[in-house]
């Protein structure tokens, strides 16, 4: 089976920057995805990684270690707009899927 | 523009009754996928289909069905057998295999009153 654990919530000042880890347990392992989803809205696609390195995309910027299993989504100059939840999502070995984490809500405060 | 259609936004359900969420792509994606997500938790899949009259089980299929009878329509049936169906239900196509992105369509949010 495959699991991934992010923090629950995290909460900042806007400008600040925050990175949101992600561990993951899997079977087979292709690339590790990061989706950001404001409440009630749909989840839309932010970044992917297959291999080791940084992916930067504007303000956002994602990690991958493969051999630590681990990732990080990186915000920077945070923005009220970015006040949402950041899920982790691991694309494994068996068929071409995605397993979630639970999710990081991100709270930006004035 | 292109995009992912779920219908009804909202859904009402009586105890014993099946009801069907809608799921409609004009992306011209040949992968479809359902995921179930509770409050404040993750999303778990579902049921997903690679192409048309195909589909696999996911993570927690009991209680579900689906039919991929077309490339843009991948209907999800929520029936009686599944005992707590209050949930919001999210569809989705692969956007691209290169940076395997999905896209999400609005989401259904099923009530069983």
């Amino acid at each position: 089976g495959q699991s991934l654990e992010q923090p629950s919530e995290v909460t900042a000042v806007e400008g600040a920057i925050v990175q949101i880890n992600c561990t993951y347990q899997t079977s087979g392992f292709y690339g590790l995805s990061w989706y950001q989803q404001h409440d009630g809205g749909a989840p839309t696609f932010l970044s992917y990684n297959a291999l080791d390195g940084l992916e930067e995309t504007g303000r956002f910027s994602s990690f991958l270690s493969r051999s630590d299993s681990y990732g990080y989504l990186l915000l920077q100059e945070l923005q009220m707009k970015d006040s949402a939840s950041y899920f982790c999502a691991v694309r494994g070995a068996a068929g071409n899927k995605l397993t979630f984490g639970g999710g990081t809500r991100v709270l930006v405060k004035p | 523009d292109g995009g992912i259609t779920q219908s009804p936004k909202y859904l009402f359900r009586k105890e014993g009754q099946n009801v069907t969420l809608s799921c409609e792509q004009n992306l011209n994606h040949d992968a479809m996928y359902w995921y179930r997500q509770d409050p404040g938790q993750g999303l778990r899949l579902i049921y997903y289909s690679q192409i048309v009259n195909d589909f696999q089980k996911g993570d927690i299929a009991e209680g579900y069905s689906v039919s991929r009878e077309k490339k843009e329509s991948f209907p999800l049936t929520v029936t009686s057998a599944q005992k707590n169906p209050t949930a919001f239900y999210l569809c989705a196509s692969r956007k691209d295999e290169e940076n395997y992105g999905y896209t999400f369509g609005s989401g259904t949010r099923l009530t069983v009153v």
